[in-house]
């Protein structure tokens, strides 16, 4: 069964910094890219960013880049989501998921359950 | 970016309803679309995919349609586990993908 567990997540100050992991398990988490993808309080989904399987390519949304690093340990079977610089707008819970191939219409086909991030003074 | 438009924001239905919401893409996105299903306090979870590919272990109840700009996901008899929100994403942007911002369905 595939699994991936957020953690990481809690309350920070305006311009403080937070690191989500993802903890992946039931899959080939090395053959595998991924995604994050936030979700601000009672509103829509936002990807942020994605990174491919050996890590080496990797994209961020407009509203993110320069502040947030996407990085993956494949040995450990984790993804990681360096946050600097925290804004108020960057409130939201944050999952990762996985990014499925052509065969999947490139969707992200699994979801963790989230890890909630308040930045807030 | 590709701008995602879902409607109606809200539906109110009940159960054995047939219940059909759109998402108009703001350019041509070919069949780039899929579809997820969230329920208060859950991940989204992953309907369809491909505009009409149904992901395994979805009931046939839902069915999607369309290409270019304008899609459908239909759920033609609806249960009570169905309530939930509906978001559209379309992946011809790929990875930079949007979504739209959702169709909750209610209990009428």
């Amino acid at each position: 069964e595939v699994q991936l567990v957020e953690s990481g997540g809690g309350l920070v100050q305006p311009g403080g910094s937070l690191r989500l992991s993802c903890a992946a398990s039931g899959f080939t988490f090395n053959s595998h890219e991924m995604n994050w993808v936030r979700q601000a309080p009672g509103k829509g989904l936002q990807w942020i960013s994605y990174i491919s399987s050996s890590g080496s390519t990797i994209y961020y949304a407009d509203s993110v880049k320069g502040r947030f690093t996407i990085s993956r340990d494949n040995v450990k079977n984790s993804l990681y989501l360096q946050m600097n610089s925290l804004r108020a707008e960057d409130t939201a819970i944050y999952y990762c998921a996985t990014q499925g191939g052509y065969s999947y219409g490139y969707s992200s086909v699994e979801w963790g359950q989230g890890t909630l991030v308040t930045v807030s003074s | 970016d590709i701008q995602m438009t879902q409607s109606p924001s809200s539906v109110s239905a009940s159960v054995g309803d047939r219940v059909t919401m759109t998402c108009r893409a703001s350019q041509g996105i070919n069949n780039w679309l899929a579809w997820y299903q969230q329920k208060p306090g859950k991940a989204p979870k992953l309907l369809m995919f491909a505009a009409s590919s149904l992901q395994r272990g979805v009931p046939s109840r839902f069915s999607g349609s369309g290409s270019g700009t304008d899609f459908t996901l239909t759920i033609s008899s609806l249960q009570p586990e169905d309530f939930a929100t509906y978001y559209c994403q379309q992946a011809n942007s790929f990875p930079r993908v949007t979504f739209g911002g959702g169709t909750k369905v209610e209990i009428k």
